[in-house]
């Protein structure tokens, strides 16, 4: 069990520019989340995987926002045109598919936008 | 109203005291988490709870379905309890494996 790894551990870019964050899951974990956090909140949920079905999307997640998991391992977000109000840490986690599995989180990618 | 709700918000404490952190909730869950956030971001599942009390080491978690309500105690605390403590509600069917966080209890241990 190596753990959740996200990549990168921050990001800093300018306004209107595009960023995509990588997270490799633990490998037999068929569940994979999204989350964002901003200073002082809780994490909120932005999407989640199944192997590689997208199997539910949060209304945080604009058009500007799209995940992937294209063979059901490692997943992608990318964020298109950022704006200010994305600057945040940004979680994954898995999990197995069964009932009350706890979900296993990386160290985050910390997205700043100048 | 947010649908998970702790208390408090920060918590001060001198090593050794036992401590508690509440959190209610508004909806209907299948489970309960309990996770522990320290500086930087890293996220560790502390418990998981459907039902009744949970031990691990100095760490306490229960809940009451009824009351919709679930506490996190520390026994003996420490200075390196020091972080950020969040709980998290889990639904059912197609809700399940979403988690709603509350805000989190920024705890401090002073020695």
């Amino acid at each position: 069990d190596t753990g959740v790894s996200q990549d990168p551990r921050h990001k800093i870019t300018k306004r209107g520019q595009n960023v995509t964050f990588r997270c490799d899951p633990i490998s037999e974990h068929n569940r994979l989340y999204w989350y964002r956090q901003t200073l002082g909140q809780g994490p909120e949920f932005l999407t989640y995987f199944q192997n590689e079905a997208q199997l539910e999307k949060s209304r945080l997640l604009s058009d500007r926002f799209s995940a992937e998991r294209p063979k059901g391992s490692f997943s992608t977000l990318e964020i298109q045109r950022t704006e200010q109000g994305d600057s945040a840490m940004y979680l994954c986690a898995s999990s197995y598919t069964d009932e009350l599995q706890p979900q296993h989180f990386g160290d985050g990618t910390r997205l700043s936008i100048l | 109203k947010n649908e998970v709700e702790q208390s408090p918000q920060n918590l001060t404490a001198q090593e050794g005291e036992f401590i508690t952190i509440n959190c209610s909730y508004s909806v209907g869950i299948s489970a309960l988490h309990w996770l522990q956030q320290h500086p930087g971001g890293g996220i560790v599942s502390l418990f998981m709870l459907s039902s009744g009390k949970k031990k691990h080491g100095r760490l306490i978690a229960t809940i009451n379905i009824q009351e919709k309500h679930s506490s996190l105690h520390i026994t003996a605390s420490h200075p390196r309890d020091s972080a950020v403590y969040i709980c998290a509600a889990e639904g059912y069917g197609g809700s399940q494996g979403n988690l709603i966080f509350g805000k989190g209890t920024k705890l401090s241990v002073k020695p």
